[in-house]
């Protein structure tokens, strides 16, 4: 079975440009969460869905960024615009059960020059 | 300030030693997870706790989930350059919540 899809893996940008970030869940999966990771911060939970619906946003850092889930299969993460200090890899993760093993996708690299 | 803390951020050891990795946090947590992050990877989940007081073992890792469920630990037995990574354990607060709460990792190195 296939894990959790992200793209790109890699994405280098300049700052003020959108960037989006695409993640398909593992089929069957009813939660999704988006994270980012840094040296500094460690993984920080930025926000999560379930059954496609956002529940928890508290963790987006501003206005700038910005998650959809229009179906069960897809989620994207956008940045716009994006800055230097967002550069970091960003982890999106699906669930079957509440509070269940989280299964995370490669990640994508972002980096914002 | 981060809920769960993890102690020592950093650890190298040359292979064939033993080592333990804390998981500390004044929340009680309803089941705690342990996860390895290998560079360039997302975390890949090892072992939930849920009782107080249980031990789990994989293999040459002992997972034991503190009696107050406020902490746990992880012990490897004679480490392998394999078992580098990143080291994180991750708590569910309340029974059926769904997000979990990263602690802040331990960055593990064995050296052959």
């Amino acid at each position: 079975d296939a894990g959790v899809i992200q793209s790109p893996r890699h994405e280098v940008t300049e700052m003020g440009q959108e960037v989006t970030l695409r993640c398909k869940p593992i089929s069957g999966h009813n939660s999704l969460f988006w994270y980012r990771q840094t040296m500094m911060r460690g993984l920080e939970l930025l926000i999560y869905f379930n059954n496609n619906v956002p529940i928890d946003d508290s963790g987006m850092p501003e206005d700038r960024f910005s998650a959809k889930m229009p179906n069960a299969s897809f989620s994207t993460l956008k940045i716009q615009p994006s800055e230097p200090r967002d550069s970091a890899v960003y982890f999106c993760a699906s669930s079957l059960t509440r509070g269940g093993a989280q299964y995370f996708g490669p990640g994508t690299r972002l980096t914002v020059l | 300030t981060q809920l769960l803390e993890q102690s020592p951020q950093f650890l190298s050891i040359q292979e064939g030693e033993n080592l333990t990795v804390y998981c500390n946090s004044s929340s009680v947590f309803s089941s705690l997870q342990w996860y390895r992050q290998e560079p360039g990877e997302g975390p890949v989940l090892l072992v939930t706790v849920v009782t107080g007081g249980e031990v789990k073992k994989l293999k040459r890792l002992t997972f034991q989930f503190g009696d107050a469920r406020k902490d746990s630990s992880l012990h490897i037995t004679a480490a392998q350059p394999g078992d580098t990574g990143l080291y994180l354990c991750a708590g569910v607060i309340t029974s059926g919540a769904n997000n979990l709460f990263f602690g802040t990792g331990t960055r593990l190195t064995v050296i052959p």
